[in-house]
């Protein structure tokens, strides 16, 4: 079964400061790769996702991530954060090819200080 | 599109006592999802479900928790007896299940579950 990995559980950045949060998964198989947003008090809403194709994808509010094939990685990155970026955030993959279930990392608890 | 509706939105109840969380898919999603967060697991799935029929529940904590999907625009969760460390967000999501794999997930706004 795959798994998902965020090694960054909680990141204090202050605004203008520029994001990477880390994300590995563990699937040898080719895989779809998402990245959900939880603001505070609310439900996830999907960031960005990959699929196929180009492996920079271009998300909403200026994030965009990564695709590694070699490294199982997909960090997501934004260059320049704002304090409405505090939020959590959740790497999550599912298995190309069949209607697999979604499995979630941990999560990365971002701060963003004025 | 309402997106997934969830009821309640929270829930206090003591330990024993039955618990029914409420989901309302999309309209259209042929596939259903119970996930549930907490601090120290973070988001677990319990159960999905696709065209309403169970496919994989093996995230179930114990027997106390079970799940129907009774047509395609209602599912139920339910504890019973609830216990203080069933207190969660549960959340519900559907999405259009495809082969690929390749469908985001769109979630409720969950159900903030406290037992005493």
């Amino acid at each position: 079964a795959q798994s998902v990995s965020q090694h960054n559980h909680h990141v204090i950045l202050s605004e203008a400061a520029s994001l990477e949060l880390g994300c590995n998964y563990s699937y040898g198989g080719t895989v779809n790769l998402f990245w959900y947003v939880q603001y505070p008090g609310q439900h996830l809403q999907l960031l960005l996702k990959y699929f196929s194709g180009d492996p920079l994808v271009k998300g909403i509010k200026g994030f965009e991530a990564e695709f590694i094939k070699s490294k199982f990685s997909f960090n997501l990155r934004k260059p320049s954060v704002q304090w409405s970026d505090t939020a959590e955030y959740f790497c999550a993959v599912t298995r190309s090819g069949t209607a697999s279930k979604l499995t979630f990392g941990t999560g990365t608890r971002l701060q963003v200080t004025l | 599109d309402a997106g997934v509706i969830q009821s309640p939105r929270h829930e206090v109840t003591e330990m024993g006592q039955e618990v029914t969380l409420r989901c309302k898919p999309i309209s259209g999603h042929n596939s259903l999802f119970w996930y549930r967060q907490t601090m120290m697991r973070g988001l677990e799935l319990l159960i999905y479900f696709n065209n309403n029929v169970p496919i994989d529940d093996s995230g179930m904590p114990e027997d106390r928790f079970s799940a129907k999907m009774p047509n395609a625009s209602f599912s139920t969760l339910k504890i019973q007896p609830s216990e203080p460390r069933d207190s969660a967000v549960y959340f519900c999501a559907s999405s259009w299940r495809q082969a690929s794999g390749n469908s985001p997930l769109h979630f409720g706004n969950g159900t903030r579950l406290t037992v005493t």
